[in-house]
């Protein structure tokens, strides 16, 4: 039982391609995050849905677009894919926000690769 | 704003050997801190947490006590193994904003 997953697991394209990537969790949380990693392992936060609204979305390059169709689903669209956004992207969820206190669930990650 | 500071990588330890992060932080009002670990093709995942000022969070043998007057949360372990090789990230996160994270610190400890 996978409490957050997400596909694909690898996402190898060409730049200017568009492509999404999906992600699900069944822990029954409210909120849902996407986080990017570069390849020095920085975690940055991009995005944050709580109840299926946007209550986080930090210095992003507006090519990117989440979706929350549910709660319980966060996607992840990117237009015209660049070099740069190369990356390992990691949804997470968490029950709600609490103070800071809540535990964040992360998924396995998607390995993005722009050539 | 909310940061964290952890110390540089990587760390390389013999098995057995005492294990000790640093991580400091600055923040406005009262957060809580964590400690994350990546293993190798993995996703994050908690290890530990303290909500309060001298909590201290503990889990499979790891260490972290919430030091509000030096601002830290340093991870320890007394006897690291094989299986902690993994990337620890020291994070924090006050109020309603995001998890801020540090840089990580990737630990590999050999037999």
């Amino acid at each position: 039982d996978t409490a957050v997953s997400q596909t694909p697991k690898y996402l190898v394209t060409q730049m200017g391609n568009d492509k999404s990537i999906k992600c699900e969790q069944n822990l029954g949380h409210d909120t849902m995050y996407w986080y990017k990693q570069d390849s020095k392992k920085f975690l940055k936060i991009m995005f944050s849905y709580n109840n299926k609204e946007l209550i986080i979305n930090e210095t992003v390059p507006n090519r990117f677009s989440p979706k929350s169709p549910d709660k319980a689903h966060l996607n992840l669209h990117i237009n015209s894919l660049e070099l740069g956004d190369s990356a390992v992207y990691f949804c997470a969820s968490s029950q709600g926000l609490a103070g800071g206190k809540e535990t964040q669930y992360f998924g396995p990650g998607t390995r993005l690769l722009v050539l | 704003g909310n940061s964290v500071t952890q110390m540089e990588g990587p760390v390389t330890l013999s098995e057995e050997a005492f294990l000790t992060i640093n991580c400091t932080y600055t923040a406005t009002g009262y957060p809580s801190l964590f400690w994350y670990v990546q293993y190798p093709g993995e996703g994050l995942q908690l290890l530990l947490k303290a909500t309060k000022a001298d909590d201290k969070g503990s889990n499979k043998g790891f260490e972290a006590t919430y030091r509000k007057e030096t601002t830290s949360f340093h991870l320890e372990k007394g006897s690291v193994q094989v299986s902690d090789s993994a990337v620890y990230f020291c994070a924090l996160s006050s109020g309603n904003t995001p998890l801020v994270f540090g840089k990580g610190t990737r630990l590999s400890v050999i037999a």
